[in-house]
């Protein structure tokens, strides 16, 4: 079984601040890990993942995370926030496996002020 | 753009009634999963159809089915729609052969609303 949990429903920063975006996972086989934005009445878009290869993971939009076994973390960064980070970020986890299916968390809104 | 094309993007259906979504996987993609976003909530898994065959099920009951075509485009069923069907459906499709995977590519998704 695997599962996902995103340990703020709302963060709010702003504009030219740091972003962290927290997420833990769990999960019975070596995972791949991945986080998606929502922008209102949109689809999701993948901004970043994580397959096995190297563990500091770098997306799109200047965002990145960080994969640390140890503390089954996955939590996105992003140095300097912009007014278009505005949206929905989902962690997701899967089984490696090419049958896997995603287990979405419940998501964080992110809200950046002028 | 992502290549995945949902259809219809809106729906408003009355209670007890069914209702059929559609969607077209990205050109080369084998497997399509759908998911169910209620508002306020993360998407959660429906199905899986990879190669026209089910292999994956969430914790939905019968009234909800499926089908993949040859052509790897799918449809989402419902039968005797409930209020708490109200929701952002939402399809995915990939590439996967044995334990080798692309990502997931998401449509735009069909928001239905039952009343």
């Amino acid at each position: 079984a695997q599962s996902v949990t995103q340990l703020d429903s709302h963060v709010s920063v702003s504009e030219g601040t740091p972003v962290l975006l927290r997420c833990n996972y769990s999960s019975s086989y070596s995972p791949s890990l991945f986080w998606y934005v929502q922008h209102p009445n949109k689809g999701l878009q993948l901004l970043l993942k994580y397959t096995s290869a190297a563990t500091l993971v770098k997306g799109i939009n200047g965002f990145e995370a960080e994969f640390k076994k140890s503390e089954t973390s996955f939590h996105l960064t992003k140095p300097s926030a912009h007014m278009s980070d505005a949206a929905e970020y989902f962690c997701v986890v899967s089984d490696r496996s090419g049958y896997s299916t995603l287990t979405f968390g419940k998501g964080t809104m992110l809200l950046v002020s002028p | 753009e992502t290549g995945v094309t949902q259809s219809p993007t809106h729906l408003i259906k009355t209670r007890g009634q069914q209702v059929t979504l559609r969607c077209s996987s990205q050109s080369g993609h084998n497997t399509v999963s759908w998911y169910q976003q209620a508002l306020g909530q993360g998407p959660q898994f429906i199905f899986q159809y990879y190669r026209e065959e089910e292999n994956g099920r969430g914790n939905f009951p019968p009234r909800f089915s499926g089908l993949q075509f040859p052509n790897y485009s799918s449809e989402l069923n419902v039968n005797a729609l409930e209020l708490d069907d109200s929701a952002l459906y939402l399809c995915a499709s990939r590439a996967a052969e044995g334990a080798r995977s692309t990502e997931a590519f998401f449509g735009q998704g069909t928001r239905l609303t039952v009343v």
